[in-house]
């Protein structure tokens, strides 16, 4: 267990809707990251958020967004869903100065199925 | 741009067997960190280890093993008598943040899938 929460594990919906996903980052870190696994490709970093601000961007689309909160939980905001945005969905967070270099740890992730 | 390879996309042997799981990176940064991770088939993704680009000395723990090759910009994976439980898909990750222009989180390669036959 590495210490970060996911909710929901599962969730399914219809293409057009809107999802939040959730995530609780280790006790102490300050960073949260999110990533997106597909079949077609693979993990990819969508965004970083340090101590309730912004860090980095990856490639995250518009139609998705995200936030941290002063408790440094962080949700995830998915729009108008395709059914290409079907994935396994990650939180993960570090404790360090922020920065991608430090270890991540990884929550047990959201499973996301557009139908 | 960054990348990471992962050639072997599966990878099967018999309960006992060391097996190797190969890395080989891209980075035009000569400051970076590099990551191994485990996904069992249960999903969550188990962190193994994190090297920087300073440190070639290889690393042991227990029947885990990691050689990092600079000169070849490779960081392979060594498991020694292996085990049932240690299929899984392996991954391995890059983060080199400073070289800028590219995204601040972990380029993974796409993985090699270990099956561990008894």
């Amino acid at each position: 267990d590495s210490g970060v929460t996911q909710t929901p594990k599962h969730l399914i919906t219809a293409t057009g809707q809107r999802v939040t996903l959730r995530c609780s980052p280790r006790s102490g870190d300050l960073s949260v990251y999110w990533y997106q696994q597909s079949l077609d490709q693979g993990l990819q970093f969508l965004i970083q958020y340090y101590n309730g601000e912004e860090r980095a961007k990856g490639n995250i689309l518009e139609r998705f967004s995200a936030q941290q909160f002063p408790d440094l939980h962080s949700e995830l905001n998915l729009s108008s869903l395709e059914l290409g945005d079907s994935a396994l969905y990650f939180c993960a967070s570090s404790v360090e100065s922020g920065a991608s270099t430090d270890t991540q740890y990884f929550g047990p992730g959201t499973r996301l199925t557009v139908l | 741009a960054q990348k990471v390879t992962q050639a072997q996309t599966e990878i099967s042997v018999v309960e006992k067997e060391d097996v190797t799981l190969d890395c080989v990176y891209e980075t035009r940064d000569t400051t970076y960190y590099l990551f191994w991770y485990k996904q069992p088939p249960s999903g969550e993704l188990v962190f193994l280890i994190r090297r920087n680009s300073f440190d070639e000395q290889n690393e042991i723990s227990g029947r885990y093993s990691w050689n990092f090759q600079k000169s070849t910009s490779s960081f392979n994976f060594t498991i020694t008598a292996s085990q049932v439980v240690d299929s899984a898909v392996y991954f391995c990750a890059l983060s080199d943040p400073y070289s800028g222009g590219g995204a601040d989180g972990l380029t993974f390669g796409k993985g090699t899938h270990l099956i561990i036959q008894p």
